[in-house]
């Protein structure tokens, strides 16, 4: 089945500093969503996109849905210890009774 | 807030022992997945089922099989376990209206040696 790449695969960041990740398909996808897995946790949803050129934010997240429908892009503002976990980008087609296709995942972790 | 149980933390398994993986969610939700994680691959889907005693084919089902008896209840088999079968397992749920938002158990870390 195809998988999603994710850049980077981990990244190392001091507090405070913004964070950039993103997702590339070779598929088109009509939602993009984006999961945050703490340690020892399942993952959680953070944002989920329904149309292409959304911008949509969650307190100091914000996602992009690509314009091209087969890339999505998050955005950690001031970054914080509690923001480390593994960040796995999603991407599904609504409206039929399919499966999400997950991303390979970036690993944050935060140095004080 | 939704949840989904998934009956163990950690399993230790010997090769070619048959294995349970159990999932219970708590929110009549249709959809429920079985998923697994490993470094650098990210989630794979392995089976999942849209209604009681309905099961599909996900990703990278060989090896695996699924029962689901009860809408609440999920239950991932490994028929023989094999080392290649080492992994974190993750169990979801979702609203059939609402697929793309899954909820996710804690995960079962199995071991087999």
């Amino acid at each position: 089945g195809q998988q999603l790449n994710q850049s980077p695969q981990s990244m190392f960041i001091q507090e405070g500093e913004d964070v950039s990740m993103n997702c590339t398909s070779s598929s088109i996808f009509n939602t993009w969503l984006w999961y945050k897995q703490d340690p020892g946790e399942g993952p959680v949803l953070l944002i989920a996109l329904y149309k292409a050129g959304e911008l949509t934010s969650n307190g100091r997240l914000t996602a992009q849905f690509g314009i091209t429908r087969k890339d999505s892009f998050l955005n950690i503002s001031a970054s914080i210890p509690s923001d480390v976990g593994i960040y796995f980008c999603a991407g599904g087609n609504t409206g039929t009774a399919s499966k999400l296709t997950f991303g390979t995942g970036t690993r944050l972790q935060v140095t004080l | 807030d939704v949840k989904v149980t998934q009956s163990s933390r950690y399993l230790v398994k010997r090769t070619g022992e048959k294995v349970f993986l159990e999932c219970v969610q708590d929110m009549d939700h249709e959809n429920m997945f079985w998923y697994r994680q490993d470094p650098g691959l990210g989630l794979r889907l392995i089976y999942f089922s849209y209604d009681v005693k309905m099961k599909e084919k996900g990703d990278i089902p060989e090896g695996y099989s699924v029962s689901r008896e009860k809408k609440e209840r999920f239950s991932l088999i490994l028929e023989s376990a094999s080392t290649n079968q080492t992994s974190m397992y993750l169990c979801a749920s979702s609203l059939i209206r609402l697929n793309e938002k899954l909820f996710f158990g804690s995960g079962t870390q199995l071991s087999v040696l």
